[in-house]
Order: structure tokens, then C-alpha cells, then sequence
């Protein structure tokens, strides 16, 4: 069974820093690229960053470029997302997602999202 | 500019069926689109993918009652025999040039 369990997510001053990780478990991890996702109160789904397989190809939303860092350690079965000159706007529920292919295709499996509220 | 077009409401009655709709911005009328469904309080669950032509592939133990179809730009989401379960947000993706994009949900309720 495919499982992919965040964690990480807190309460948070606006500029500052957060690390989300997520573990994964029931399939090959390092055969699939990983997305991080973000869903915010009163707005949808949005996209924020991929990860390649072999953690070469990143790409990113604009709105997180220069502030956010997607990684992974394939030897851990973990990704992460390192967070800085955090936002209020980017309080959201974050969630770890599963692509089907390993350079970046479409997402098949989803955490259940971890909370990262930014506020004084 | 790929952009999806979701409208943000729709409703339709127990053990009816009902039809969702993902518009596709101009230019992008070839792509392939994935549907995913969030029910209250849980993660996202990918549903399936719909191709250009209406082709469609489910997910892990997704039931019949859900299949998709095309036309033209729009690519559809179709529930059969709606159940209380069904009543979710219902969001479209869409991908191309490193981007990942998702329509802005369509809310479900299930009369």
C-alpha cells in the first residue's frame, strides 16, 4: 500500500523558516519524481514544486522561486521542503504527492497534508 | 498561458448522475488532464486520466460510477449513481513546460 505520511508543519513568524518532510512507504521511492502541493482556506489546489527521481530537475510556482527548496534522500525514502522568507500568504495545508513518472508526469497518490500557519 | 476552467459549484441528487466540466485555455485543447477528488477532512485522491481523444484511465479502486470523456477543449468528469460520499471538491490538472497546474475545483453537492 502506497503511504506518504508529512510532517513538520507549525506555527510560524512571517520571514521565517520551516523544514516539511515526508516519508514514504509500499513502493521503489526513488523511481518516481515527488510534488509538494499546497491548499489554502478558501482557495484550491496549487502547485508548488517537483523533484526529478534522482533529485536533478526541480521546478517550482513562481511565487516560491528564490525561497523555497525542494529536495529528496532517496536512502531514507524522504522529501523535503525547505521554506524561508515565509508569508503569511503562504499559510496553507501542504501535501507530499506522488507522480507516475520519474521526471515529472501527474500525480497518482497524496499525503494527507501538513498545516503551515504564518503568522505574528 | 496553460489555464483550466472549472466552475465553482455544481448538484445533483442522490443516485443521480452529473457531469463535471475542465476547460482548457487556448492552445492547450490537445492535453491530457488527470481529475483528483477531495472529500472534507482528507487528502486529495487522484481519480483518473483523460486524454485528448476520451480515453480514460482510473486510479486504484476507483469505482465504475466514475469515468471521463473529451470534447474538444473540455474534458469531463462524469459520477453515475451518486452517493453521499461523492459530495467533495473535485479539482482537474493539467502539465506541460515545468509546470503543473490545477483548475480552481468545482464543490459537489450531493442532494
Amino acid at each position: 500500500e502506497v503511504q506518504l505520511v508529512e510532517s513538520g508543519g507549525v506555527v510560524v513568524q512571517p520571514g521565517g523558516s520551516l523544514r516539511l518532510s515526508c516519508t514514504a512507504s509500499g513502493f521503489t521511492f526513488d523511481d518516481y519524481a515527488f510534488h509538494w502541493v499546497r491548499l489554502s482556506a478558501g482557495k484550491g489546489l496549487e502547485w508548488v514544486a517537483l523533484i526529478s527521481w534522482d533529485g536533478d530537475t526541480t521546478h517550482y510556482t513562481d511565487s516560491v522561486k528564490g525561497r523555497f527548496t525542494i529536495s529528496r534522500d532517496n536512502s531514507k525514502n524522504s522529501l523535503y521542503l525547505e521554506m524561508s522568507s515565509l508569508r503569511t500568504e503562504d499559510t496553507a495545508l501542504y501535501y507530499c504527492a506522488k507522480d507516475t513518472y520519474s521526471d515529472g508526469f501527474f500525480i497518482d497518490y497524496w499525503g494527507q497534508g501538513t498545516l503551515v500557519t504564518v503568522s505574528s | 498561458q496553460l489555464v483550466l476552467n472549472q466552475s465553482p459549484s455544481a448538484s445533483a441528487s442522490l443516485g443521480a448522475s452529473v457531469k463535471l466540466t475542465c476547460s482548457l485555455s487556448s492552445g492547450h485543447s490537445s492535453n491530457a488532464i488527470v481529475w483528483h477528488q477531495r472529500q472534507p477532512e482528507k487528502g486529495p485522491r487522484y481519480l483518473m486520466k483523460v486524454n485528448s481523444d476520451g480515453r480514460h484511465s482510473k486510479g486504484d479502486g476507483i469505482p465504475d460510477r466514475f469515468s471521463g470523456s473529451s470534447s474538444g477543449a473540455e474534458r469531463h468528469l462524469i459520477i453515475s449513481s451518486l452517493q453521499s460520499e461523492d459530495e467533495a471538491d473535485y479539482y482537474c490538472q493539467a502539465w506541460g513546460a515545468g509546470i503543473w497546474v490545477f483548475g480552481g475545483g468545482t464543490k459537489l453537492t450531493v442532494l
